[in-house]
């Protein structure tokens, strides 16, 4: 069966070191999105891509970047990881087709503690 | 920003009848969806309303008005495991745009 998976689902680093959280997915989507959700603010986009080779900042994309190098894969890296940056991390994908609803499907999660 | 609000928490009783609403920003709207989230779980995707009137799905329903830029979700016979948080998401249009915008969810406890 097709589906969305992250790794890991739990992560503890220290401020300051790099951090990549790996997204993968089985669906063949063209569209893979990225969210944290913290209590208070609700899921929040922190960057997206449309396809191979694209990638766009969401609304809190500071400190974070993304690559896409096949349709699979969208690794999420915090540059250097710093306390605010603890919270929960989603993947999602959608097939980006022109017409229909194209709704978002989520991994897991990924809890991320930035001590 | 497009704000997406809906209240923050609703309690009901178990087999009774539970609407929660959503209002959000009606410029460039271009479909809405509804989710349901577990606690420490991912959220797993309700309904999609992009046209006025009302969508059924078994026990859940969801209600569209494009206009009052208003829309609400309604859970009948309400479970024990219905005890979740539901997320109320809209799409903005654009040139290629996917993206959701998401409200800060209503947390529904369901009692016996």
């Amino acid at each position: 069966d097709a589906e969305i998976t992250q790794s890991p689902r739990h992560k503890i680093t220290e401020t300051g070191r790099q951090v990549t959280l790996a997204c993968h997915q089985t669906w063949n989507h063209n569209n893979m999105f990225w969210y944290r959700q913290d209590l208070g603010h609700g899921l929040r986009l922190i960057h997206y891509s449309y396809g191979v080779q694209d990638t766009n900042k969401g609304e809190v994309s500071d400190g974070y970047s993304v690559s896409r190098s096949n349709t699979e894969d969208l690794p999420l890296t915090l540059e250097s990881a710093a306390s605010s940056q603890t919270s929960v991390y989603f993947c999602a994908s959608s097939d980006g087709g022109l017409a229909g609803a194209d709704t978002q499907y989520f991994g897991p999660g990924t809890r991320l503690t930035v001590l | 920003g497009q704000n997406i609000d809906q209240p923050t928490e609703m309690t009901a009783t178990e087999g009774a009848i539970v609407q929660i609403n959503c209002t959000y920003q009606t410029s460039g709207f271009n479909g809405l969806f509804w989710y349901q989230q577990h606690a420490g779980e991912a959220p797993t995707f309700l309904s999609y309303n992009v046209l006025d009137g009302l969508e059924e799905k078994g026990r859940f329903s969801s209600f569209l008005s494009r206009s009052k830029g208003y829309s609400y979700l309604l859970l009948k016979e309400l479970q024990m495991k219905d005890s979740a948080s539901y997320l109320c998401a809209v799409r903005y249009s654009g040139a290629g745009s996917y993206q959701l915008t998401f409200g800060k969810g209503t947390k529904l406890s369901v009692i016996p």
